[in-house]
């Protein structure tokens, strides 16, 4: 599976949108990019994910770059509640094991 | 609320004791997973489960033993457990194999 490569630590204010960026350069053709959160000690929560077209659903929007290599998550309206690990997969078609780097920590302050 | 649900939620157990975490999915999926998360692995799949056949097994000492009665149904039966057991036991679901996966809260144990 390709790596990906997210920034440590962001910070955002509450009701303003939170971009998340997610490096994924050796993403191949076949492999999606997903997103899942998890809040302290609880599971984590799948958000979105798409192949190469924009995806948007209720929880987000994922932007992917025309050439694949990068994305970026969209919190519209971010809420305290949002505050969260991210993590940015890229997984294959077929059999999915999961396996989460070391993500995003999203600090949504008022 | 995702649909899947474990219990316990907190498990604290001897290492002599045998205890069994539950998980059940509500979702009308045929694939279930149990995955350890603790501070030094951050997430490790360590069981499969599809259409109640068990189809991935990572190396798990045999102190684990999974069972899936049916495909709404998952356990993990633990016994005589080692302190650096302790972990966050997560289980989820997917409608296939291969789609999007669905995490229940997990089962924080603490081996003693």
């Amino acid at each position: 599976d390709a790596k990906t490569t997210q920034p440590p630590s962001m910070d955002c204010a509450e009701g303003r949108a939170a971009n998340l960026p997610c490096n994924h350069s050796t993403i191949s053709g076949n492999e999606y990019v997903y997103w899942y959160r998890q809040i302290h000690s609880q599971g984590p929560q799948y958000i979105i994910h798409g192949l190469k077209n924009n995806e948007t659903n209720e929880m987000a929007s994922l932007i992917i770059t025309e050439d694949r290599k990068s994305s970026t998550l969209i919190l519209p309206h971010a809420t305290l509640r949002d505050t969260a690990v991210y993590y940015c997969i890229a997984l294959p078609t077929g059999f999915q094991k999961l396996v989460f780097g070391t993500g995003t920590r999203l600090l949504v302050s008022p | 609320e995702t649909g899947v649900t474990q219990t316990p939620r907190h498990l604290v157990m001897g290492m002599t004791n045998k205890k069994s975490l539950k998980c059940e999915q509500h979702l009308g999926h045929n694939a279930m997973y149990w995955y350890k998360q603790s501070a030094k692995k951050p997430l490790e799949l360590m069981f499969v489960y599809s259409l109640e056949e068990r189809v991935e097994n990572n190396s798990v000492p045999s102190r684990f033993s999974p069972e899936c009665p049916n495909s709404s149904h998952l356990f993990l039966h633990l016994h005589t457990l080692q302190p650096e057991d302790s972990a966050l036991y997560l289980c989820a679901s997917s409608r296939t194999g291969t789609d999007t996966q669905y995490f229940g809260p997990g089962t924080r144990l603490t081996v003693l």
